[in-house]
């Protein structure tokens, strides 16, 4: 069974400093990750998509590296902005037979301090 | 751009009755996804539809069951409440698989069920 772990559970850095979120999944056997922004009560925003054979997508501030074989995923977010205090979830979909389910860490909390 | 679109946003239920969510997809988007997230925790799958068809099913009570439309809306039917049923629930859509390259989920604002 997949399961999916993201460390720290919490991180509050000064603006301006660049923020890292790790993900770790214990299947390697994945199709794809997808890294999501939540903020309190609010829906699920997409931020980056890296297909399992890719190893790294960026958008913006935003990278992300995937090494598979590791079972790993890392969130870079460069020169980071008050904007950015949300909940960082990392999610991994294990197959096509399983159509696109995803699993889900536990998320990073992120506090961007002014 | 259309994004996914939930109904109801908020809902207050009483223990043992009934409660229904809507789920439109965004245009195009053929597959729909359900995810449960309680309190502080992480989104938990439900179930899936691909074509009108179920295609995955998840950690989905018997209590609960969903259809796809022909309109590839999707309903969410939720009977005999409890307690623990309170919490944020989600529906995702995504474009038509193509051959291995899964397509990226994009999710709805969610649907918050109380019950009382």
């Amino acid at each position: 069974k997949q399961e999916v772990t993201q460390i720290p559970a919490a991180l509050s850095v000064p603006e301006g400093e660049n923020l890292v979120l790790n993900c770790s999944f214990t299947d390697s056997a994945i199709y794809n990750l997808q890294w999501f922004r939540q903020d309190p009560g609010k829906g699920l925003t997409s931020l980056l998509l890296i297909q399992s054979s890719q190893r790294e997508q960026t958008s913006g501030r935003l990278n992300a590296s995937l090494d598979k074989s590791s079972g790993r995923s890392t969130l870079y977010i460069a020169a980071s902005q008050p904007g950015d205090s949300a909940t960082y979830l990392c999610a991994v979909s294990t197959g096509v037979a399983a159509g696109n389910k995803l699993t889900f860490g536990g998320g990073t909390r992120v506090l961007v301090k002014p | 751009a259309a994004g996914v679109i939930q109904s109801p946003r908020h809902l207050i239920k009483e223990k043992r009755e009934t409660a229904t969510l809507k789920c439109y997809p965004i245009p195009r988007h053929d597959t729909v996804y359900w995810y449960q997230q309680g309190p502080g925790q992480d989104p938990q799958f439900l179930i899936s539809f691909y074509e009108k068809m179920q295609s995955d099913k998840g950690s989905i009570p018997d209590r609960f069951s969903a259809q796809q439309f022909s309109d590839y809306h999707s309903e969410l039917n939720m009977s005999s409440l409890e307690l623990g049923d309170s919490a944020l629930y989600f529906c995702a859509s995504s474009l038509p698989l193509a051959g291995l390259q899964l397509r990226e989920l994009f999710f709805g604002e969610g649907s918050r069920l109380t019950v009382l």
